[in-house]
């Protein structure tokens, strides 16, 4: 099936620093989610990009739906130790008449030793 | 508040014993989904269902089965825990189409000694 490349993997980060992460996929996509996971919860939806070339903010977060409708990038800037977690893009898949979410394997932010 | 609950946040349990996990939500969703995560690692579908007396296997085989008698009610069963089960255990609904994203619980973290 059809699958995303989710990068980096895992990352650490010192306050204050801007973030940066990306998501891609040899195929089109009209859909992109990114959501976030603290460690012990459930993810939560930052933000969802409709449009390719879109450009969304959230706070100190910036997603972009890539205009080649492939890929999506996500970036925090000024990062505080509450970024630490785990985050996953997701796209929508309409196979079947049925919406269904299809999720990259998450890049991991640590605060740096 | 419209929201998705799991119960309970934390198991343990002896090897052989039956348990099952509750998910239930009060938006209205058609939608429900059971994944699987390992501490930091990649979501794993392994059960969705698109309404009531609907359930569909995911993409990761597991041992685990569910109902959906009520559209609020989607719980997840193991007829004979194994320590191999151990693991974080999702729950999360969506509307029909997931335009909006899934709605994720907080998670059930199993462990089976």
């Amino acid at each position: 099936g059809q699958q995303l490349n989710q990068s980096p993997q895992s990352m650490f980060i010192q306050e204050g620093e801007d973030v940066s992460m990306n998501c891609t996929s040899s195929s089109i996509f009209n859909t992109w989610l990114w959501y976030k996971q603290d460690p012990g919860e459930g993810p939560v939806l930052l933000i969802a990009l409709y449009k390719a070339g879109e450009l969304t903010s959230n706070g100190r977060l910036t997603a972009q739906f890539g205009i080649t409708r492939k890929d999506s990038f996500l970036n925090i800037s000024a990062s505080i130790p509450s970024d630490v977690g785990i985050y996953f893009c997701a796209y929508l898949n309409y196979g079947g008449s049925q919406g269904n979410l299809i999720f990259g394997k998450g890049t991991k932010l640590s605060v740096k030793p | 508040e419209a929201d998705i609950y799991q119960t309970p946040r934390y198991l343990v349990i002896g090897t052989g014993k039956k348990i099952t996990l509750e998910c239930s939500q009060t938006m209205g969703h058609d939608k429900m989904y059971w994944y699987q995560q390992d501490p930091g690692m990649e979501l794993h579908l392994i059960h969705y269902s698109y309404g009531v007396n609907s359930t569909e296997k995911g993409d990761l085989s597991s041992e685990s089965t569910v109902s959906r008698i009520r559209t609020e009610h989607f719980p997840l069963t193991l007829e004979s825990a194994r320590p191999s089960h151990t693991s974080q255990y999702l729950c999360a609904s969506s509307a029909t189409g997931a335009l909006y994203g899934y709605t994720f619980g907080s998670g059930t973290r199993l462990t089976v000694v």
